[in-house]
């Protein structure tokens, strides 16, 4: 099983709403990503988890909270959102601790904010 | 001037024909990736390259790591084959962040 899901496929949120996307893996990789995408432009990175522990965050809003459950799962919690974050949310995972390897793509999901 | 640079941006050709779409680098590297992603959809990764060619199908990826410079081959190209296909470069001594270029667009006509 070489796939990332994730759900929803498509979220529509007003700027009061508390949401949660939701990103799984069972290729028993130690890394998972989360990304965020405008049209046109290339994937931005936002968190990185490795071994469950948040390594990396890319300086992102503190209404964008994730959390990694375990090692198959990432969740990316939002609250008081901004029409500006609305964009594609990719998450990706790839094996071992040190990043090297090959990062594998969810489907994404497509986030709306009215 | 952007770190990855792809060309070109658009590609438009007739089903069959040999694409060739290039991508070149600045910066010192520890592994460069071809990704592909169609309309409104997920990324899928193509290949992973450090060093040589590679090949999978009618996909084939080479880098000269002395030039900077990649380049992403697809034969007798379907028009399932049209997605924007994207070079990322992994800099070197950098583990986890990827430098994304623009991507090409690619349309194959039936």
């Amino acid at each position: 099983d070489t796939e990332v899901t994730q759900t929803p496929k498509h979220l529509v949120m007003g700027m009061t709403n508390k949401k949660s996307l939701k990103c799984e893996q069972h290729m028993g990789h130690r890394a998972m990503y989360w990304y965020k995408q405008k049209a046109k432009k290339p994937p931005e990175l936002m968190f990185v988890y490795s071994y469950e522990k948040l390594s990396i965050n890319e300086s992102v809003p503190s209404r964008f909270s994730p959390e990694c459950p375990n090692s198959s799962l990432l969740n990316l919690h939002l609250h008081a959102l901004q029409p500006e974050d609305s964009a594609l949310y990719l998450c990706a995972s790839s094996g071992g601790r040190s990043f090297i390897y090959e990062q594998y793509f969810g489907p994404g999901t497509r986030l709306t904010v009215t | 001037k952007n770190e990855v640079e792809q060309s070109p941006q658009n590609l438009t050709a007739q089903e069959g024909e040999f694409i060739t779409i290039n991508c070149s680098y600045s910066v010192g590297i520890s592994a460069l990736h071809w990704l592909q992603q169609h309309p409104g959809g997920g990324i899928v990764s193509l290949f992973m390259l450090s060093s040589g060619k590679k090949k999978h199908g009618r996909l084939i990826a080479t880098i000269n790591i002395q030039e900077k410079h990649s380049s992403l081959h697809i034969t007798a190209s379907h028009p399932r084959d049209s997605a924007v296909y994207i070079c990322a470069v992994r800099r070197g001594g950098s583990n986890y962040q990827l430098i994304w270029g623009a991507g090409t667009k690619l349309i194959i006509k039936p």
